[in-house]
């Protein structure tokens, strides 16, 4: 079936721009989180999804950052005035609710700020 | 106490070797530990992945090796082959339903061939 995708594949924004990633999850699965990876270094978790609300934002770094997924499947990230540290491989993942499973990750959105 | 270190950060295996890659944690809450393979331009995809009551499991050429006492996992690749070349990624997460993953800085391998 398919796996996780995410649009753009690459998005090129000047500094106080506002920008928004897409991701579409595995259809079934409930639980969505997105990670940030900076160059030569892990993922960095921002913000966790069940169902339609986020139950764990903490990962998120300051408040230009906000994701949203109204009907449960579909999620966008939304970044406000983006500065070029926000430059980074925004990455989601979907899993099934279980106690404890495999996350699937998408390709990731390449995002540049200049 | 949330943190995943990993190591070496790269290594150089010739085909056939073996490679390692070792992770240590901290916090004891944690009970699920993932390994996961990226090549570049592309997400990490999962490999493996062993939770605190097992000491090893396998899955064909890979191995995860785990010593709850020292809060250490490795990975081990049999027989490595150039297209194993990639980086190489080390989680854990905690008890409970969708925990988010704290992830390592990652292993880039290189197998030559």
């Amino acid at each position: 079936g398919a796996g996780v995708s995410q649009t753009p594949s690459n998005k090129v924004t000047e500094k106080g721009k506002y920008v928004e990633l897409r991701c579409d999850p595995i259809s079934g699965h409930t639980a969505l989180y997105w990670y940030r990876q900076s160059l030569g270094q892990g993922p960095e978790f921002l913000i966790y999804f069940q169902g339609t609300g986020a139950a764990d934002d903490s990962g998120l770094p300051n408040d230009r950052f906000f994701a949203v997924r109204p009907e449960g499947s579909v999620s966008t990230l939304k970044i406000q005035r983006t500065e070029r540290g926000d430059s980074a491989v925004y990455l989601c993942a979907s899993s099934a609710y279980t106690v404890q499973g495999p996350q699937y990750f998408g390709p990731g959105t390449r995002l540049l700020v200049l | 106490q949330q943190q995943v270190k990993q190591s070496p950060q790269s290594l150089i295996v010739q085909k056939g070797g073996i490679s390692i890659i070792n992770c240590a944690y901290e916090n004891t809450a944690f009970d699920y530990f993932p390994w996961y393979q990226q090549f570049p331009g592309k997400g990490p995809a999962l490999l493996i992945a062993i939770r605190p009551d097992v000491s090893e499991k396998k899955e064909g050429r890979f191995t995860i090796s785990f010593n709850k006492s020292a809060k250490q996992f490795s990975l081990h690749i049999m027989d490595s082959q150039p297209g194993d070349s990639a980086t190489y990624f080390c989680a854990a997460s905690r008890g409970g339903y969708g925990q988010n993953f704290v992830f390592g800085p990652g292993t880039r391998l290189s197998v030559l061939p």
